[in-house]
């Protein structure tokens, strides 16, 4: 069975400064993709960043990028200039293709405060 | 465009009585999973419809929980009887591509439920 582990269940960070949340996970399966979920206080789910694990490159968006270590199943988000905006519970999820039900994976959560 | 939608937003009920929780996904969208996070632990998996019919419902509980979506559109889970261990937050998802979807799934903002 899949699993997702985030070992960080806190995390703080001054605003402007860049921060490193890890998630590892554990999966027999080939081919899969990966997420960063992020839950603002009071506000609902939204997709962060996503990774097929059959593309070498980390994949980016703006102030978000991903360490994707396929070998060590490990998928660390890193957000650099942080924002106060950017306080919120993270999860990281993985999704096998090998079932074809588009079921998530959640990892814990990491809960971020971004400081002024 | 709206988003995916749930209703109530928080109910607060006793041990033995039944609950419904409803929710609408995004339109269009063929893919629709409920998903929980029980106190502090990880979001799991519930079950996935595919228009109405049910493509997994590996994660149910047990019988006490009942899904559906009937016409394929906004989908209910009712809870009968609750138990204290129901406790907790109910997210709903939808995404747009058919069959085994690896697409995106946009979350609702989750029914927090609460049994005494």
């Amino acid at each position: 069975a899949q699993t997702v582990t985030q070992s960080q269940p806190e995390m703080s960070v001054q605003e402007a400064e860049t921060v490193t949340l890890s998630c590892t996970y554990d999966t027999s399966e080939n081919n899969y993709y990966l997420f960063w979920y992020k839950q603002p206080p009071s506000r609902q789910m939204i997709l962060v960043i996503r990774q097929e694990a059959y593309k070498q490159q980390n994949a980016t968006e703006n102030r978000f990028s991903v360490n994707f270590q396929k070998a060590a199943k490990s998928f660390s988000l890193k957000i650099s200039d942080s924002q106060l905006g950017d306080t919120a519970m993270y999860f990281c999820a993985f999704m096998g293709i090998s079932s074809n039900t588009g079921k998530l994976i959640f990892g814990q959560g990491t809960t971020l405060q971004v400081k002024p | 465009e709206a988003g995916v939608t749930q209703f109530p937003s928080h109910s607060v009920i006793e041990k033995g009585q039944t609950v419904t929780l409803r929710c609408d996904p995004i339109s269009g969208h063929d893919n629709l999973y409920w998903y929980r996070r029980v106190m502090g632990k990880e979001i799991k998996f519930l079950l996935h419809f595919v228009k109405e019919s049910k493509q997994d419902e590996s994660g149910m509980p047990n019988n006490r929980f009942l899904a559906e979506r009937t016409g394929g559109t906004y989908s209910t889970l009712k809870v009968q009887p609750a138990e204290l261990e129901d406790s907790g937050v109910y997210f709903c998802a939808s995404s747009q591509a058919k069959g085994g979807s690896t697409d995106t799934q946009y979350f609702g903002p989750g029914t927090r439920l609460t049994v005494l």
